[in-house]
Parts: C-alpha cells; structure tokens; sequence
C-alpha cells in the first residue's frame, strides 16, 4: 500500500514564526501536492511538484513556498505564519504521466493552527 | 472554475438503506474521482471513473457518469454505519506537467445505526 506520511498531525505555531510541513511518499510518485482544507470551501491546491526541484503554483500560493529536493519529500513552509494559515494542511501524491488517469494518495493531514 | 459541486451537503440514512451523492462540474474533464474522508483524516480514493465510461461498480459503489450532463453520482448501497464520512468528487485537469484535481466541498453522509 502506498504510504504518505504527514510530520505531525497537530501543531501550534505562533504569528510572524517560520513553519515547516514535512510530507514523505514511499512509492516513487512523481507528483506531490499540498492541499489546504477549510469548512466550506473544500480543499484548494496551494503547491505542487511534478519532478524533484521543480514546483509549481497552485490555486492560492499567497504565504507559501515549498521545497523538494529528493523525490520522495516534498516541504510546505509558511515565510512568516499568519492567524488566516490556521487549517488542515493535506500532501498528496500520485504517479505522472500525460493523461494518465492516476488517483492521488493522501496523507492524515496536519491540524495547523497559529495563535 | 471546473470544480465539483456535490450535493447534497449533508445526508443522513438509517443503516442498510442506500445512499446517493450528485457531483456536477462545470467543463469537460479527462475522468472523474470520488474520495471519502473520515473525520480528522486524510482523503481515500474510491473509484475512478473515465470521460468515456458511463457506469462503474465497485463492491458496494456504483458511480455513474453523464457527460452531456456534466453530472456524476455515487451509490452506496445496503449503508453501514463505518460508512459515515465525507464525500467529495475531484475532476481531473491537466496543469504544467500534472495531473491536478479539482475538489468538491464535499458532501456529508451520517449512516444511523
């Protein structure tokens, strides 16, 4: 079974600090994703990385920046951590592939929240 | 915005009857995916479905798909109560070099023992 295996699954961070978010993949996925989920708005795509040291934006990267440097790893960090960042943070993997029809794998998520 | 839209946003059954999700979206996609999420978890894949399939079953799921509708559905059949969680549909969308997703907020199923 694939496994993505989310740092912590609860962590407080006050305003204005640096965090980090660590997600690791164990399948050799191409594709990593960060996601955040917020009540009533669903998930929303922040990042994601289609190759080790390549990312991309996605739908609100405002606040965030990632890093990959292995394949396997991906990193979600908050510059300077703001009250509006509180949420789940999900990472999310999967195969690539042009027009591949491949199923993300999901992470537990981490419960962020920054006082 | 080619997101999901699932409905309804809450659903509550007794256990053993069926229950059914609606997912519409908004352009033409590549497939179609359906995910659970228990509480304070991640997101599981379901099913999957492909623009140029109409029906699929898995166990006890049947997921449909119209694309002249831009709608889906997902029926669970003979309902459990270790069923109760979120559902959402994702549509597939191809962006720089991934096969990105687009997610529904969700709809969620309470099955009553």
């Amino acid at each position: 079974d694939v496994k993505v295996t989310q740092s912590s699954r609860y962590l407080v961070k006050r305003t204005g600090e640096k965090v980090f978010l660590e997600c690791v993949q164990d399948m050799d996925h191409e594709n990593m994703f960060w996601y955040r989920q917020d009540p009533g708005l669903g998930l929303r795509l922040i990042y994601f990385s289609y190759d080790v040291k390549m990312k991309e934006k996605g739908d609100i990267p405002e606040g965030y920046s990632v890093s990959r440097e292995k394949k396997e790893r991906f990193s979600l960090i908050l510059e300077s951590a703001s009250t509006n960042q509180t949420s789940m943070y999900l990472c999310a993997s999967s195969f690539s592939g042009l027009g591949s029809n491949q199923p993300q794998h999901f992470g537990d998520g981490t419960r962020l929240s920054i006082l | 915005s080619q997101q999901g839209e699932e409905d309804p946003q809450a659903l509550s059954i007794q256990e053993g009857e069926n229950a059914t999700m609606n997912c519409s979206y908004k352009t033409s996609i590549n497939n179609l995916q359906w995910y659970r999420q228990n509480s304070g978890r991640g997101l599981v894949h379901l099913i999957l479905i492909r623009s140029n399939e109409r029906e699929k079953h898995s166990g006890r799921l049947r997921v449909t798909l119209d694309t002249s509708k831009k709608s889906s559905s997902l029926l669970i059949t003979a309902s459990r109560a270790a069923d109760t969680a979120s559902y959402f549909c994702a549509t597939a969308r191809y962006q720089t070099g991934a096969n990105n997703l687009f997610f529904g907020t969700g709809t969620r199923l309470t099955v009553i023992p």
